[in-house]
């Protein structure tokens, strides 16, 4: 069964540092997202992403955020200077429509 | 107001028994509901697409009531393998394409 593949599994950043996720949707997916999970929180969209551009954001994805699909399989997400509040788990997910949504393992970022 | 509300629990219960979690929504526009079980430190999984006439999945069963913007789930027969965090999700039309999540309701079946 095909499934949505992330990496790194962890990540581990001093505050100030930019960190790249990477996803590699399942392939015959259109949309794509970022989520967060703070520990003990509940799951909170960040971005979607569709023929190649931003679809919608949250009011999270603030300047420091960005998306890209820098290629025909990997979807990334950049953070450009982490904070401390940034340490969370980061889910890619994605769909052949806007539902319903696969999500990978996650991303485990711990900021420094 | 939250979006999306869920009992915390936690739900402790023996293997074998029926188990049922309800979810409030606060969006009337809310057009499509899902459960997901989320494992500990675990992505979110689908479970099931809830659908306004009700459906069942095997030992799952996910009701809707638009009017009164409830969703439940109910387990019957409860497993072992059952115990993770059930997470009612809701899609909103004027959101486009972001789910909302619940924090989630607890499982725990015991032996």
């Amino acid at each position: 069964e095909p499934e949505v593949t992330q990496t790194p599994s962890h990540q581990v950043t001093q505050m100030g540092q930019e960190v790249i996720l990477r996803c590699v949707p399942i392939s015959n997916h259109l949309y794509f997202y970022w989520y967060r999970q703070i520990l003990g929180q509940k799951v909170e969209f960040l971005v979607s992403f569709y023929n190649n551009e931003i679809s919608e954001k949250s009011e999270i994805f603030d300047d420091q955020f960005s998306v890209e699909r820098p290629d025909g399989s990997n979807f990334t997400l950049k953070i450009r200077s982490t904070k401390l509040e940034d340490s969370a788990m980061y889910f890619c997910a994605s769909s052949e429509l806007s539902t319903p949504q696969y999500f990978g393992p996650g991303t485990r970022l711990t900021v420094l | 107001r939250k979006e999306v509300e869920q009992d915390p629990g936690p739900f402790n219960v023996p293997e074998g028994a029926t188990v049922a979690f309800n979810c409030t929504y606060s969006n009337s526009a809310s057009q499509s509901f899902f459960w997901y079980r989320q494992d500990c430190r675990k992505e979110p999984k689908l479970l099931m697409s809830v659908y306004s006439s009700g459906n069942e999945d095997g030992r799952f069963t996910a009701q809707l009531n638009r009017a009164s913007q409830y969703i439940s789930l109910l387990i019957r027969d409860s497993k072992l393998s059952d115990s993770a965090t059930y997470l009612c999700v809701v899609l909103n039309s004027n959101s486009g394409y972001a789910l909302n999540f619940g924090k989630g309701t607890s499982l725990l079946v015991t032996p």
